[in-house]
């Protein structure tokens, strides 16, 4: 079954500073994985999606990459603004996507 | 771009009652639904796959006869929960797969229902 799993639970940043949050998984068959971010009491804002085929992606301010030799995926987010913040979700899968626990970034002015 | 909508937003009901959640995709074809349940402080968790005009698919220790899925057409899908208990007290979010886009892409979630059950 896979696990899916994000450290640190909780992460604060001084505004304008680099950062990356990680994501790890136990199983490294072909699967899709992607980034959402998710706002308090909302639902889900698709932020990068990479293909199984692939090691990374990028748009704008932010860059994943995708190691499956490893189980691991990060995502690296530039020149932080308070308005980033929010709780960061990995997600394995092609369908059916199994989430991860979750990082809550904020970013403090 | 893509829209999937819910209905309603909030509910708070007495505990022993129903509630029907909606889902729609307001600019494409759904083929396929999921619904995932959230609790507090926790992650997504998938609940059933729904595809339009068969039976849902549940996942494990789902109970199919508590959370009625019913995918009608290729633009609904409805949840509901039947009897009603303070424990199925959660943030449901469903989300819609475009049946023209490949496999693994084009797969995009609603704003989520928050349950409050009394």
């Amino acid at each position: 079954k896979q696990e899916v799993t994000q450290i640190p639970a909780a992460l604060s940043v001084p505004e304008g500073e680099n950062l990356v949050l990680n994501c790890s998984f136990t199983d490294s068959a072909i699967y899709n994985l992607q980034w959402f971010r998710q706002d308090p009491g909302k639902g889900l804002t698709s932020l990068l999606l990479i293909q199984s085929s692939q090691r990374e992606q990028t748009s704008g301010r932010l860059n994943a990459s995708l190691d499956k030799s490893s189980g691991r995926s990060t995502l690296y987010i530039a020149a932080s603004q308070p308005g980033d913040s929010a709780t960061y979700l990995c997600a394995l899968g092609n369908e059916k996507l199994t989430f991860g626990t979750g990082t809550r970034l904020t970013i403090i002015p | 771009g893509a829209v999937v909508s819910q209905h309603p937003s909030w509910v708070i009901c007495k505990s022993g009652t129903s509630v029907k959640i909606e889902c729609r995709s307001l600019d494409f074809q759904a083929t396929t639904m999921f619904w995932y349940r959230q609790f507090p402080k926790q992650s997504l968790m998938l609940m059933a796959t729904s595809n339009e005009g068969s039976k849902a698919t549940y996942e494990q220790g789902v109970e199919k006869d508590k959370f009625l899925i019913n995918h009608a057409s290729l633009t609904l899908s409805t949840l509901t929960v039947t009897s009603a208990h303070p424990e199925d007290s959660s943030f449901y979010i469903c989300s819609a797969r475009d049946g023209l886009s490949p496999r693994g892409r084009g797969q995009f979630f609603g704003p989520g229902t928050r349950l409050t059950v009394l």
